[in-house]
């Protein structure tokens, strides 16, 4: 009864390796997002999505590139991964694009360790 | 540009005193404000927001916060603190125009202390 799920839910790689993380919503919600939890604990968006069209693109490296193949996925592929990109990497959604009235619901997150 | 701060990356209470954690936001245009909890190894959950009206605001488990914009703030506080409090919480800030974007602060780890 997931509302958000991400998976995998640890996922330790090398550098220079390139990797997924997907995410799925069971809400109906017709928006979808992926932030980055850095190791100081500050969370930024990356990216945002409205109906399978990107929406927010937050000066992210074009090595992040997010799919979404339907309104209830959003999948993030990151290309040649770096030490930097260590992080937890949460996925969220809300039934639209208005922060101020709908609720964003978050995933459980994915911890990403580059070696 | 908006911005949070928090003031205090850790704060420390006992169980049953009041808790009160921070949040000064900076905005240009009237801000609709929030507060996020985020449990050891969970997703971030939405505690309680201020959009517009009523300038208290009340949330689940208890908590509250009031916006004063003479103060720039919109402070959180529990009147009496449960050990089940002891999570990581997050002021966030977002505009009319910026649609989905929110913007948060960098956390203040909440401990209860037996």
């Amino acid at each position: 009864d997931t509302a958000v799920s991400q998976t995998p839910k640890y996922l330790v790689t090398q550098m220079g390796n390139d990797k997924s993380i997907k995410c799925e919503q069971n809400l109906g919600h017709d928006t979808m997002y992926w932030y980055k939890q850095d190791s100081k604990k500050f969370l930024k968006i990356m990216f945002s999505y409205n109906n399978k069209e990107l929406i927010i693109n937050e000066t992210v490296p074009n090595r992040f590139s997010p799919k979404s193949p339907d309104k209830a996925h959003l999948n993030l592929h990151i290309n040649s991964l770096e030490l930097g990109d260590s992080a937890v990497y949460f996925c969220a959604s809300s039934q639209t694009l208005a922060a101020i009235t709908d609720t964003q619901y978050f995933g459980p997150g994915t911890r990403l360790t580059v070696l | 540009a908006q911005s949070v701060t928090q003031l205090g990356s850790h704060v420390s209470v006992s169980e049953g005193a009041l808790v009160l954690l921070r949040c000064n936001y900076s905005s240009s245009v009237p801000p609709y404000l929030f507060w996020y909890v985020q449990y050891p190894n969970q997703g971030l959950q939405l505690l309680l927001k201020y959009t517009t009206g009523a300038t208290l605001v009340k949330g689940i488990n208890g908590f509250e916060a009031e916006f004063k914009k003479s103060e720039t703030s919109f402070h959180l506080t529990k009147p009496s603190a449960h050990m089940s409090d002891a999570a990581e919480y997050f002021c966030a800030v977002t505009q009319y125009s910026s649609a989905s974007k929110i913007i948060f602060g960098s956390g203040t780890r909440l401990s209860i202390r037996p």
